[in-house]
């Protein structure tokens, strides 16, 4: 069964040095999300592609956060440098339009920032 | 714009009881969709159901189904004779119409079943 891959699923860090998450959604969904989960609370969107296009990141903190999705397929999510209050999970999500709006998400992956 | 409330932060049922979970949402739009998602413990979130604002009949799948009350904007889920699979974060969210599938989601409600 097709799945939507993150990597790295954990990561350490240091505040001011720069981290990066990677997505590889499931074949053929053209619409990639990422979004950040602050434990014990629901996640929020940070930024959305159609295909390599951005649609909305209109929740990233633009001085920090970049992504990215060259080729319309895989993704990269980069923080730098990276906060204390970053310490999060950060999921990934995929959807094709013939699915009903469904969003199938990754295991995310789980930041620590010290 | 829209919000999406859950006002159980964590429930608990013995295992083969009949759970239901709450969720409110406030918008003005009229056409839109309800979710809830399972996130279970370290594995990744999956879409438990799905609800069209412009149908009435409330959806259904298996032990899972939703009390969707749209004048009262309200979205609850009931999970029958619950299993210990189903313990879980539950989320509650909301997606606009069709042109824009950003979706909102609640803080969560975690749940426990009990052997």
């Amino acid at each position: 069964e097709a799945e939507v891959a993150q990597s790295p699923r954990y990561k350490i860090t240091e505040k001011s040095q720069a981290v990066a998450f990677w997505c590889d959604p499931i074949s053929g969904h053209a619409t990639l999300y990422w979004y950040r989960q602050i434990l014990g609370q629901g996640p929020e969107l940070l930024v959305q592609f159609q295909d390599e296009s951005v649609v909305d990141d209109s929740q990233l903190p633009k001085d920090r956060f970049s992504a990215e999705r060259l080729k319309g397929v895989d993704s990269t999510l980069k923080i730098q440098p990276a906060e204390l209050g970053d310490s999060a999970m950060y999921l990934c999500a995929s959807s094709h339009p013939g699915g009903l709006y469904e969003q199938f998400f990754g295991p995310g992956t789980r930041l620590t920032v010290l | 714009a829209q919000t999406v409330t859950q006002s159980q932060p964590e429930m608990s049922v013995q295992e083969a009881e009949t759970v239901t979970l709450s969720c409110t949402y406030d918008t003005s739009e009229n056409n839109y969709y309800l979710f809830w998602y399972k996130q279970p413990p370290s594995r990744q979130m999956i879409l438990v159901i799905r609800q069209e604002a412009y149908k009435q009949q409330n959806a259904t799948e298996n032990r899972f189904s939703v009390n969707f009350q749209k004048a009262a904007k309200s979205f609850s889920l009931k999970i029958s004779d619950s299993q210990l699979g189903d313990t879980a974060m539950y989320f509650c969210a909301f997606m606009k119409h069709a042109s824009d599938d950003k979706i909102i989601f609640g803080k969560g409600t975690r749940l426990h079943i009990l052997p």
